[in-house]
């Protein structure tokens, strides 16, 4: 079966720069949800989408940004990397009603900023 | 606002013995919850999910858990427990009304198995 698709599962940037991390929902999700879990931590909610629409907004700095496109994937971009942006980024997916039947989630993509 | 505590940070058992992993919920209402695992550097393996009938959810690998209104909790167990269950167990709310959509964790148990 299908899962959800992170890319890539590894990426290493230095301080200041940029990075952009996709995430490819099961077919026929339509809402998708990224999560950052920090070294020991449990996942944080940073954002959610749904229909191409922001649906809810979690702890997500300012420096980072994310959408939904046409095809439902979704990107998050993150900007002015700082060391504490070290993580594993993880993006469920869900039909609308994700509550309802759970989330879907991706293997994550570990960020390690150096 | 809703929130989720899993008491124990460490648990070892033996393989072979029954587990128990403790998960309590703050809500206003019932909400759904969810048992996931996370062996280290992977994603997240929903092991099971509760919305509402019968308070016991059998799940994959063996696992069930049992909500418990009257005390807000939402324990995971296994009656034998197999060196391979090893991982990171997060227990999670979701909301009632689906207007916010997003998962809470609690801080996750992590089970180490003995020989």
């Amino acid at each position: 079966a299908a899962g959800v698709i992170q890319s890539p599962r590894h990426l290493i940037k230095e301080k200041r720069e940029t990075a952009t991390l996709k995430c490819y929902p099961i077919p026929r999700h339509d809402t998708v949800y990224w999560y950052q879990q920090g070294p020991g931590q449990d996942p944080q909610f940073l954002i959610s989408f749904y229909e191409k629409m922001q649906s809810d907004k979690g702890s997500i700095p300012d420096r980072f940004s994310a959408q939904q496109f046409s095809d439902y994937h979704s990107e998050l971009n993150m900007s002015s990397l700082e060391l504490g942006d070290s993580a594993l980024y993880f993006c469920a997916s869900s039909a609308f009603q994700g509550a309802r039947y759970g989330y879907t989630f991706g293997s994550g993509t570990r960020l390690t900023v150096v | 606002a809703q929130s989720v505590t899993q008491p124990d940070i460490h648990i070892t058992v033996s393989e072979g013995a029954s587990l128990e992993l403790r998960c309590n919920y703050s809500y206003g209402a019932t909400p759904y919850l969810f048992w996931y695992v996370q062996s280290p550097g992977q994603g997240l393996q929903l092991l099971l999910k509760y919305f509402s009938g019968d308070t016991l959810v059998q799940g994959i690998k063996g696992f069930e858990a049992e909500f418990k209104r009257s005390q807000s909790s939402f324990n995971l167990r296994k009656p034998s427990v197999h060196w391979s269950d090893a991982a990171e167990y997060f227990c999670a709310v979701g909301p009632l009304n689906n207007a916010g959509n997003m998962l809470t964790f609690g801080g996750g148990t992590r089970l180490m198995v003995k020989p």
